[in-house]
């Protein structure tokens, strides 16, 4: 089936710090792969997304590359804020039909000053 | 667009009531989605529609929830009766149809607590 891991968190960093949350899936065939962010209070919303092997997603400063070799979209950013304070999901959907997203179980993320 | 709207953003019940949780999704998207996100259990999707049509279910938990979409515009959930163990965040989403890229856009969430 279908499922996507993403690492444990939570996560916490100073100001500036580089961040990886990593991310990986299975699939039966090519999904389309997405970075949700959920900020304290709110719903989740749509970060970045790629839908094809070696396409990067960015949006923010966030990046993240669809690796279909390594089965992985690992999210990055070279500076965090106090700002990026969240939650974030990696989701995929499957291409074969229209079908729900399927969401890993969320990094909760700390950026202190 | 407003966006997906769900209404109320907080629900505080007894056990043993009725709850019922509201959703207005994106005008023109043909898909919609019930999602429960709890700290145990993270983000479960429920039940989905096409069309007004429920497709997967499987996610309800139990008999005691129940989902209707009798328009386009409009899609309820109901918990009866409420546990305790179903306070949790209640999102609805929706997206359309196009391609399997196509994002889904989430409302801001029903916080239910069941004392």
């Amino acid at each position: 089936g279908n499922s996507v891991t993403q690492m444990e968190g939570p996560v916490t960093l100073s100001e500036e710090a580089f961040l990886t949350i990593n991310c990986t899936y299975t699939a039966t065939g090519y999904p389309s792969l997405f970075w949700y962010v959920q900020y304290p209070g709110e719903g989740l919303q749509l970060l970045l997304k790629a839908t094809k092997a070696d396409d990067k997603g960015s949006n923010k400063g966030f990046e993240a590359t669809y690796r279909k070799e390594t089965t992985s979209f690992h999210l990055e950013k070279g500076s965090v804020q106090v700002s990026d304070s969240a939650v974030y999901f990696c989701a995929l959907r499957p291409n074969s039909g229209n079908t729900p997203l399927v969401f890993g179980k969320g990094t909760r993320l700390s950026v202190i000053a | 667009d407003a966006g997906v709207i769900q209404s109320p953003r907080h629900e505080v019940t007894e056990m043993g009531q009725e709850v019922t949780l509201r959703c207005k999704p994106i005008s023109g998207h043909d898909y919609l989605f019930w999602y429960r996100q709890t700290m145990m259990r993270g983000l479960e999707l429920l039940i989905y529609f096409n069309n007004n049509v429920p497709i997967d279910d499987s996610g309800m938990p139990e008999d005691r929830f129940s989902a209707k979409m009798p328009n386009a515009s409009f899609s309820t959930l109901k918990i009866q009766p409420s546990e305790p163990r179903d306070s949790a965040v209640y999102f609805c989403a929706s997206s359309a149809s196009y391609r399997g890229d196509t994002e889904a856009f989430f409302g801001q969430g029903t916080r239910l607590t069941v004392v």
